[in-house]
């Protein structure tokens, strides 16, 4: 059983539609969970943090947290070309400082 | 976010040739640095967990007398790669750890092994 899942995509939206990206682990000890913004042959960039449950805004972003439900979610609001990429889930906090990644999430941003 | 250098970005070698990699945090200090590879259209696979002035702790599956790593001081850790092959050709990626568990990527290494 993979520690993180994730759907691996493509997942196609036209520009300017929400884009939601879905993410379950199965630790229930885990403490802190990410979003990375990994572009073809590039390293991943971190573009959200969370570690208290429910939403967390930041720009277009939205990150939501459910650990009841071990679940954990992104949201791209008026979603643009330039998000096309692939988002890395990663949960950590109970690994010694290890975040363990989902296999990624393919976007694709129809002009 | 805070800023992670790697050095070099790519390099080709010969078979059996040792290549060094530095992956240096340039505005925190980084207890703990990471590294991973990637494989094309795969995800992050990580290596090895690197602990300022002690030794790296690698993970299941991953020689540690050909992959030596070393971490001198808090802003450095370098990876080296030991009488490569084909089939270490690879893009390694560092990463430095903050203060709540997030970790910052440096911009990878891209090795290809002749």
């Amino acid at each position: 059983q993979k520690e993180v899942e994730q759907n691996s995509g493509p997942l196609s939206v036209p520009e300017g539609a929400i884009a939601s990206l879905n993410c379950t682990y199965s630790d229930r000890g885990s403490q802190s969970f990410f979003w990375y913004r990994q572009y073809s042959g590039k390293s991943p960039e971190l573009i959200m943090s969370i570690y208290s449950n429910g939403d967390k805004e930041d720009g277009r972003f939205t990150a939501q947290l459910n650990k009841a439900s071990q679940y954990v979610s992104l949201l791209i609001r008026d979603s643009q070309p330039s998000d096309s990429a692939t988002y890395l889930c990663a949960v950590g906090g109970n690994q010694g400082g290890k975040l363990i990644f989902g296999q990624g999430t393919e976007l694709s941003v129809k002009p | 976010g805070a800023v992670v250098s790697q050095h070099p970005s790519r390099v080709i070698c010969k078979s059996g040739t040792s290549v060094k990699i530095e992956c240096r945090s340039l505005d925190f200090q980084a207890t703990t640095m990471f590294w991973y590879r990637q494989f094309p259209k795969q995800s992050l696979m990580l290596m090895a967990t690197s602990n300022e002035g002690s030794k790296a702790t690698y993970e299941q599956g991953v020689e540690k007398d050909k992959f030596l790593i070393n971490h001198a001081s808090l802003t450095l850790s370098t990876l080296t790669v030991t009488s490569a092959h084909p089939e270490d050709s690879s893009f390694y990626i560092c990463s430095a750890r903050g203060m709540s568990d997030e970790q910052f990527f440096g911009p990878g290494t891209r090795l290809t092994v002749l």
